[in-house]
Parts: structure tokens; sequence; C-alpha cells
């Protein structure tokens, strides 16, 4: 069975400064990969996603996560951290078309000002 | 288009009562999908369909039933309340199984 692990549940950045979010998986067969945003009381949107090709992906908001296979992981980073990017992560795995999603228990981002 | 929508958005029960949670989606997606999330357990998969007429248990499916019976609407059941269910109660769709999952704003759900 697929696993999600998000290392650290609680990150706290200030406004400015680097956003480090990591997500490591296990997986038998090439993955599928998402990081997803979720703001209080709403639901999740997607920031990025990663099937096949190129392995360093931009999403929205200035967000990129790159793919490493030989590490397992699939890390958000982002270079200034902004106070509206304050909220949950998630990050999910997806084995095969048509199969589960399996997400991480998330972390939730703090930006000070 | 208004992409997923849940109803109802509240709801507070009593143990051993029963609902119906109804998610909708007006974007043709095949596959649709039914989440809870705790805190500090993410988001876990109770039951999904990949397309009208079918349903599959996720990782989490005991006290749930579903239904998709239209394309377009995707039903989660319970038949019989407990404080354990208490939860947020999210829908997703899919056009494909590897594609971006879309969700609804949620259901927070208490029993008491």
């Amino acid at each position: 069975a697929q696993s999600v692990t998000q290392l650290g549940s609680h990150v706290s950045v200030s406004e400015g400064a680097l956003v480090l979010l990591r997500c490591n998986y296990s997986s038998s067969v090439p993955p599928y990969l998402f990081w997803y945003v979720q703001y209080p009381n709403q639901g999740l949107q997607l920031l990025l996603k990663y099937t096949t090709g190129a392995t360093l992906v931009k999403g929205i908001n200035g967000f990129e996560a790159e793919f490493k296979k030989s590490e397992t992981s699939f890390h958000l980073t982002k270079p200034s951290a902004h106070m509206s990017d304050a909220a949950e992560y998630f990050c999910a795995v997806s084995e095969t078309p048509g199969n589960q999603f399996y997400f991480g228990t998330g972390t939730s981002l703090t930006v000070i000002p | 288009n208004a992409g997923v929508t849940q109803t109802p958005k509240f709801r507070v029960l009593k143990t051993g009562q029963s609902m119906t949670l109804l998610c909708a989606q007006d974007m043709n997606h095949e596959y649709m999908y039914w989440y809870r999330q705790d805190p500090g357990m993410g988001l876990r998969l109770i039951h999904y369909s990949v397309g009208e007429g079918t349903t599959a248990k996720g990782e989490v499916p005991d006290g749930y039933n579903v239904s998709r019976l239209k394309k377009q609407n995707f039903l989660l059941g319970l038949e019989s309340a407990a404080p354990s269910q208490t939860s947020v109660y999210f829908c997703a769709s899919s056009s494909t199984g590897a594609g971006e999952q879309f969700f609804g704003p949620g259901t927070r759900l208490t029993v008491l």
C-alpha cells in the first residue's frame, strides 16, 4: 500500500523567507504526485502536479516542487513567503490512472510578519 | 460552472440517526470520491466511483454506504451514526484518476 509522509505538521517562516515543505512517498511504480492547499474552512485546491516529463514542476502562487525518484521525494518550495500563504498543505500520491489518491497528514504553514 | 457542491454544509446528529450527504458536480467527470478529514490524520478515502453505477471501497469504508445513480451525483449515507463519525466530509471529482481532483467546500458533521 502507498504511504505519504509529510515531515513537520507545523512549519513557521518569516515573511519573505524560503518556504520548504517536505513530502516523501513509498511506491513501487512511478507515481503521480500532487500538492494541494487548504485555506481555513474551505476545500482543497490544487497547487501543482507531476505526472510525467520535467521533474521540476511549477504551480500557482509562485510554488514549485521537484520530483526526485532516487529520494522518493516531492518537496514543495517557494522562494519568498507571503502572509497569504498561511494555510494547510497536503501532499498526495496516486500510482496509476483510476487509482485512489493517498494523502499525507498535512503541514500547517504559519507566516510570521 | 458551480464545480463541486455539497449539501448540507453543517449537520448535527444523535447517535443512531441516519443521514445522506449529497455531492453534485457539473464538470461531467467520471470519477468521484468521498473523504473524511480528521485532525492530524489528513484526508482518508471512504468510497469512490469510477463511473455511473459503480462504487468501490476506499481506506475507511465501514459505517458508510454510497450510490452513484447519476453521473453528476455521488451520495454518502450513514445508516446509524456514531460519535466516531464526527468529522469534516469532502467530496471530490476528476476527469481521470491521475488528474486533478476538484473538491467541494465540505460538510461538517457532528454526532452526539
